[in-house]
């Protein structure tokens, strides 16, 4: 069983909907989580970080960390064609016997049709 | 905005050719990382450093090898190209204290 277990869709969803993309997690020494967001042939790039858990705002997303259920959570709102791209969760123990690695869902692809 | 560059964008070669994928980054940042990634597919670890002098392989074997002499430069290479080296390759970077790493465009690799 992988470490992050991630959704991979495809998602599909109409312009202007709220778009929900989830991760679960095996490992409790986890603190540290980010969501990446990749289009076709580009590297990641980074959308949202937060430590431990809690929600963090910015814009039009939204993240939350459970770390007693062990489940991450992206949302979207109103989103747009733009949006359209593969979501990556990953996350990391802060240095511990990772050295700073990160591990990887396996992202999520998702479509904003107009 | 990251500052993390990595050339060719893109690459086609012949079999049993050497190449070397060039990283770069102005950020200062003492942690770098290589990871492959075929289309539609996970993003795999295969190569980290924590500063200068300093290379490990990461979680997925490869026949890549890299090196670190400067803080800003993080090349990997290849000696003898084959078909199965075809992927994408990431190069990453991060700061110390820090594991939120920022990613380069990406080198197409495309051995014929």
């Amino acid at each position: 069983q992988k470490e992050v277990e991630q959704d991979p869709g495809p998602l599909s969803v109409p312009e202007g909907a709220i778009v929900s993309l989830n991760c679960t997690y095996s490992n409790s020494a986890f603190q540290y989580f980010m969501w990446y967001r990749q289009y076709s042939r580009k590297g990641p790039e980074l959308l949202m970080y937060t430590y431990s858990s809690g929600n963090k705002e910015d814009g039009r997303f939204t993240a939350q960390v459970d770390k007693s259920s062990k489940y991450i959570s992206l949302f979207i709102r109103d989103s747009q064609p733009s949006d359209s791209a593969t979501y990556l969760c990953a996350m990391s123990d802060g240095g511990g016997t990772s050295y700073g690695k990160l591990t990887f869902g396996q992202g999520t692809i998702l479509t904003v049709h107009p | 905005e990251a500052d993390i560059y990595q050339t060719p964008r893109y690459l086609v070669i012949g079999t049993g050719k050497k190449i070397t994928l060039e990283c770069s980054q102005t950020m200062g940042h003492d942690k770098m990382y290589w990871y492959q990634q075929d289309p539609g597919m996970e993003l795999h670890l295969i190569h980290y450093s924590y500063g200068v002098n300093s290379t490990e392989k990461g979680d997925l074997s490869s026949e890549s090898t890299v090196s670190r002499i400067r803080t800003e430069h993080f090349p990997l290479t290849l000696e003898s190209a084959r078909p199965s080296h075809t992927s994408q390759y990431l190069c990453a970077s991060a700061g110390l204290g820090t594991d939120t790493q920022y990613f380069g465009p990406g080198t197409r690799l495309t051995v014929l």
